[in-house]
């Protein structure tokens, strides 16, 4: 089955600088890949996806991108703020409507 | 918001005792899904149900069993719960439609703890 590897576990940037996250997956015929955001006491929520189709995906300071050949995605923050201090998680899936499978997530903290 | 609801918020039980969670949801989804989640080991499936009465087990499911008798209710019991057993709770809902594709939308949760 699948398996989402997902680093760091722990990140900390400075307010405005840039963040990170990778993940990597093992089953080739993975061709959705979701991150979620979440926050203290929540449930995670959607923030941006991205499916096999396309190689980069934007939306205002978030971007995604994926490298199918290589099997990894990554989740880039630009401009960070306080207010994306969150755990932040991958996840991959066939298609269809199979299981998400998910990293271990990473808790951002963006020091003010 | 999609209409999720997990009840209860929190619950603690001693080992051995029959629990029963909640999950109802408001949208009509066809998708319904239970994770637990632990400190390192992020999101791990439980069961999940693609109709009524129709469901199937994920990553996690020994000790844990479900039901959904009705498009909205989606229920996880412990037959008898353990202390491995606590956790934090998420139920998700997901549409089949092809344009929402696999997003799912979670609940807030239900904190479990086992004595």
């Amino acid at each position: 089955g699948e398996n989402v590897e997902q680093h760091p576990s722990t990140l900390s940037v400075q307010e405005g600088d840039s963040a990170v996250i990778k993940c990597t997956y093992s089953d080739s015929a993975s061709n959705y890949f979701p991150w979620y955001k979440q926050e203290l006491g929540k449930g995670p929520q959607l923030i941006i996806d991205i499916r096999s189709n396309v190689g980069e995906k934007k939306d205002q300071r978030i971007a995604v991108t994926l490298n199918k050949t290589a099997k990894h995605f990554s989740l880039h923050i630009t401009e960070t703020q306080p207010e994306d201090s969150a755990v932040y998680f991958c996840a991959a899936s066939a298609s269809g409507n199979t299981p998400l499978v998910f990293g271990k997530g990473t808790r951002l903290s963006v020091i003010a | 918001d999609a209409g999720i609801t997990q009840s209860p918020r929190h619950k603690v039980t001693e080992t051995g005792t029959p629990v029963t969670l909640r999950c109802h949801q408001t949208e009509n989804h066809r998708y319904m899904y239970w994770y637990r989640q632990d400190p390192g080991h992020g999101l791990r499936l439980i069961h999940y149900s693609y109709g009524v009465k129709d469901t199937d087990k994920g990553e996690v499911s020994d000790g844990y069993s479900v039901s959904r008798s009705k498009t909205e209710d989606f229920l996880l019991t412990l037959e008898s719960a353990t202390s491995s057993q606590t956790s934090v709770y998420f139920c998700a809902i997901q549409d089949s439609g092809m344009s929402s594709y696999n997003e799912q939308f979670f609940g807030p949760g239900t904190r479990l703890t086992v004595l």
